[in-house]
């Protein structure tokens, strides 16, 4: 599963767009590109993920480089409510999602 | 269509106790994880169940640790002889599958508090 490198923490204005980085330089090819949040200290949800082409849904949209050695996830229009842990995963085989220490993002009034 | 059911929400345990910790998987879904996450730290993986079938715990503790998924029933954590360390927060994940391209859904955990 591929190492990942994510910012400790990043602040957003409310009302504009949450744009969070993820390194992932060892990603192998068949190895997908996870999101998840954690708000306070809920069970983690589900965001996005991608293999190498951009992805968009509801929530999020998810930029993939064309070397797939790192990604960005976007939130369009951040609200308070996006305030949360962000973690951003590699993982291929017996699907196993190694959690790292992911970016704390703060979405300020 | 109810989401990953986890129970107790919160559990209180004596040292030397044991604690059981319960998870019934989203409907369809025959693949749990489960996570333990320490107070102001990440998820640390624990094991890997599909139903009858252990396929990976390399992140269970060697001792006092046990998992379990049968064929009828939810998923059980077991830890024996609690110890004041064991105090975290336990959360279980369900998938349809162990293929690519499918993405997992957390209950709400179990908090353990060992006095």
């Amino acid at each position: 599963d591929a190492k990942t490198t994510q910012p400790t923490s990043m602040d957003c204005a409310e009302g504009r767009a949450a744009n969070l980085p993820c390194n992932h330089s060892t990603i192998s090819g068949n190895e997908y590109v996870y999101w998840y949040r954690q708000i306070h200290s809920q069970g983690p949800q589900y965001i996005i993920h991608g293999l190498k082409n951009n992805e968009t849904n509801e929530m999020a949209s998810l930029i993939i480089t064309e070397d797939r050695k790192s990604s960005t996830l976007i939130l369009p229009h951040a609200t308070l409510r996006d305030t949360a842990v962000y973690y951003c995963i590699g993982t291929s085989g017996t699907y196993k999602y190694i959690f790292g220490t992911g970016t704390r993002l703060k979405v300020l009034a | 269509n109810a989401g990953v059911m986890q129970n107790p929400r919160h559990l209180v345990r004596r040292r030397g106790q044991e604690a059981r910790l319960r998870c019934s998987p989203m409907k369809g879904h025959s693949h749990v994880y489960w996570y333990r996450q320490l107070p102001e730290e990440g998820l640390k993986f624990m094991v890997y169940l599909q139903k009858e079938n252990i396929i990976d715990e390399s992140g269970m503790p060697k001792e006092r640790f046990s998992a379990e998924f049968p064929k009828e029933g939810p998923s059980i954590l077991r830890i024996q002889q609690v110890v004041r360390g064991d105090s975290a927060a336990y959360f279980c994940a369900s998938t349809t599958n162990n293929g690519q391209g499918f993405e997992a859904f957390f209950g709400q955990g179990t908090r353990l508090t060992v006095v």
